[in-house]
């Protein structure tokens, strides 16, 4: 099974703070995602990398950056937190061009303050 | 770009009952998922349909990729099938690709 793996479940942080959230997938997956989701406004994907220190920008990559050093681990970097920026936040991974079916981590619920 | 739209936008059914959702897309696509959001936000993959239909227990989906929709079939739905459900579409062109997410059907199975 696939298994993806989000490091905080719960998170609260104060406005301007430097936010890092980890994500770590199992099964040499070559794409990984990070999305954000919102009442009302469904998901929404935030950056992309479909290999080891490749990113791609989605639809709403304003206030955040990422990170890939090694193929299992994408990194979500808030440089510095806004209230605006409290949300759910979602990793997902997918093989590539093996296959393009995405399996989600747990979430990380975020609330800045 | 691709438009996905999910109906109905809520459902409530007691326990036991069957149910459908849709999901229609407007234009073609390489693959669809089928995902169920639980009460804790995690979102448990269903299905990966590009065409045809599949089954899991209860559960089974058909996609008609040439007509741009797929449904979700739910059979004696149980208090735990309550949550959201997506539907998402892949879509590869020129070297890049794409996943949409519909806005979700938000189902209630009551007791």
């Amino acid at each position: 099974d696939v298994k993806v793996t989000q490091s905080s479940r719960y998170l609260v942080k104060r406005t301007g703070e430097k936010v890092f959230l980890e994500c770590v997938q199992d099964m040499d997956h070559e794409n990984m995602f990070w999305y954000r989701q919102d009442p009302g406004l469904g998901l929404r994907l935030i950056y992309f990398s479909y290999d080891v220190k490749m990113k791609e920008k989605g639809d709403i990559p304003e206030g955040y950056s990422v990170s890939r050093e090694k193929k299992e681990r994408f990194s979500l970097i808030l440089e510095s937190a806004s209230t605006n920026q409290t949300s759910m936040y979602l990793c997902a991974s997918s093989p590539g061009a093996g296959g393009y079916e995405q399996y989600f981590g747990p979430g990380t619920r975020l609330t800045v303050t | 770009g691709i438009q996905v739209e999910q109906s109905p936008p809520d459902l409530i059914l007691q326990e036991g009952a069957n149910s459908t959702l849709r999901c229609n897309f407007s234009d073609s696509v390489n693959n669809l998922q089928w995902f169920h959001q639980n009460p804790w936000g995690q979102l448990i993959n269903l299905f990966y349909i590009p065409s045809g239909t599949k089954q899991n227990g209860r559960l089974s989906a058909t996609t008609v990729a040439t007509e741009r929709y797929s449904l979700l079939y739910i059979s004696s739905s149980q208090t735990t099938d309550s949550g959201v459900y997506f539907c998402a579409v892949f879509r590869a062109t020129s070297g890049t690709y794409k996943y949409i997410f519909g806005t979700g059907t938000r189902l209630k199975v009551l007791a």
